[in-house]
């Protein structure tokens, strides 16, 4: 079964402190991963992706196979980074995306 | 950057009325289209996959009668809902698909209250 999950609903942690939302997945063929953001009152959108392996904002997340993780992660939380996180699966067979439940993070001054 | 748009942003109807709702691609062509139910604090539900020129696919559990799709153009997309109930009350996203196969831009949203 194609399947995301996040198993945090709420991430909470003060200004500067590191941050790391989990992103598990299950998929049968090479996967193609992303993370969307949603902050209050705005649209989704996109934060990464693993294929381009790039830095937005200064998150990263690196795709692991062999734990089949997608973990987001930034060193040094800001308030601004405050928002609904969304781990999401594109399934190539059904050409759709598979999102996972979402993680609120919560950073604190 | 690709900008998807909603109209409307909110809508109150009285039940047993139909709603349309429409998702345009502003600046791109968007041969699929994506519609999402979202309940609060919850995840993205995807509903149904609206292919330009042809039927939308739907979502298992998804009464295609109910949410009527149409993809009439390669920058329009509308959602009806039919028959409305207080339970059909709920924030409708929909998104395009743009460049690569996975490539989605999502709109705004539309908050639906049926009363």
């Amino acid at each position: 079964a194609q399947r995301v999950t996040q198993p945090e609903k709420l991430l909470s942690v003060f200004k500067g402190a590191p941050v790391e939302l989990k992103c598990n997945y299950s998929y049968s063929g090479s996967p193609e991963l992303f993370w969307y953001v949603q902050y209050s009152r705005q649209r989704l959108q996109l934060l990464l992706r693993h294929i381009s392996r790039e830095s937005i904002k200064g998150f990263t997340a690196d795709l692991n196979k062999g734990e089949t993780s997608f973990h987001l992660k930034k060193p040094f939380a800001q308030e601004e980074d405050s928002a609904m996180y969304y781990c999401a699966l594109f399934s190539g067979g059904y050409n759709k995306l598979i999102f996972g439940a979402g993680t609120r993070l919560a950073v604190h001054p | 950057g690709a900008v998807v748009s909603q109209h409307p942003s909110w809508v109150i109807c009285k039940s047993g009325t139909s709603v349309k709702i429409e998702c345009r691609s502003l600046d791109f062509q968007a041969t699929t289209m994506f519609w999402y139910r979202q309940f609060p604090k919850q995840s993205l539900m995807l509903m149904a996959t609206s292919n330009e020129g042809s039927k939308a696919t739907y979502e298992q559990g998804v009464e295609k009668d109910k949410f009527l799709i149409n993809h009439a153009s390669l920058t329009l997309s509308t959602l009806t809902v039919t028959s409305a109930h207080p339970e059909d009350s709920s924030f409708y996203i929909c998104s395009a698909q743009d460049r690569g196969p996975y490539e989605q831009y999502f709109g705004p949203g539309t908050r639906l209250t049926v009363t």
